[in-house]
């Protein structure tokens, strides 16, 4: 059972803090990493892919991918209260994505 | 179209009903998944399509669980005897990359099924 592992918080953070969420993965031979940003009632935004060990970074968004640890996060820098919202990681190798049940984050004004 | 679209937006069934949920997605997309996502929960795999091709299946739970995807395009989700534990939100992706990991999959907005 491939597995993608997440603390479902709630993560909260006041505005302007970093807000940083982490994400665990079991099969050693997964390739790409998405990040998914999911308002309540709605479905899930693509806002971060990493295939490479490192950082990536985009406007606000830094994701980071450990393949040695099998771990990758993403940190959101500025944090505002739209930020609010429940974060999925999705991991994907020889099988479709396999998704984390989610981080939920929220950002107090 | 601009995005993947789904509908029906919501559906209600009585136990024991067939449903059949259909998506648009992107033109051009070769690769096309189902999602289950209940309440809390991350979206569960069901079923990917390369084209026409249904190369993946595995995550369907039940043999009353039935996805066709005829002209390589629009798909169709279809539920027979629908049952109290199929209540959820049904989401599709589409992405322009074949590859069954999901490169860059965009989301439709969903079907949300209730069972009663």
């Amino acid at each position: 059972q491939k597995e993608v592992e997440q603390n479902s918080g709630p993560l909260s953070v006041p505005e302007g803090a970093i807000a940083s969420l982490n994400c665990t993965y079991s099969d050693r031979g997964s390739q790409s990493f998405f990040w998914y940003r999911q308002y309540s009632g709605k479905s899930p935004e693509l806002i971060m892919f990493i295939y490479s060990n490192g950082d990536k970074e985009d406007g606000r968004f830094t994701a980071q991918l450990n393949k040695a640890s099998q771990y990758v996060s993403l940190l959101i820098r500025d944090s505002q209260p739209s930020d609010s919202a429940t974060y999925l990681c999705a991991v994907a190798g020889n099988t479709p994505l396999v998704f984390g049940k989610g981080t939920r984050l929220s950002v107090i004004a | 179209g601009a995005g993947v679209s789904q509908s029906p937006r919501y559906k209600v069934a009585k136990r024991g009903q067939d449903v059949a949920l259909r998506c648009d997605p992107i033109s051009g997309h070769v690769s096309l998944f189902w999602y289950q996502q209940a309440l809390g929960q991350g979206p569960e795999f069901l079923t990917y399509f390369q084209n026409e091709a249904q190369l993946d299946k595995s995550g369907l739970p039940s043999d009353r669980f039935f996805a066709e995807r005829p002209e390589g395009s629009v798909s169709t989700l279809k539920i027979q005897r629908t049952q109290q534990e199929d209540s959820a939100v049904y989401l599709c992706a589409s992405s322009v990359n074949p590859s069954r990991a999901g490169t860059e999959a965009f989301f439709g907005q969903g079907t949300r099924l209730t069972v009663v």
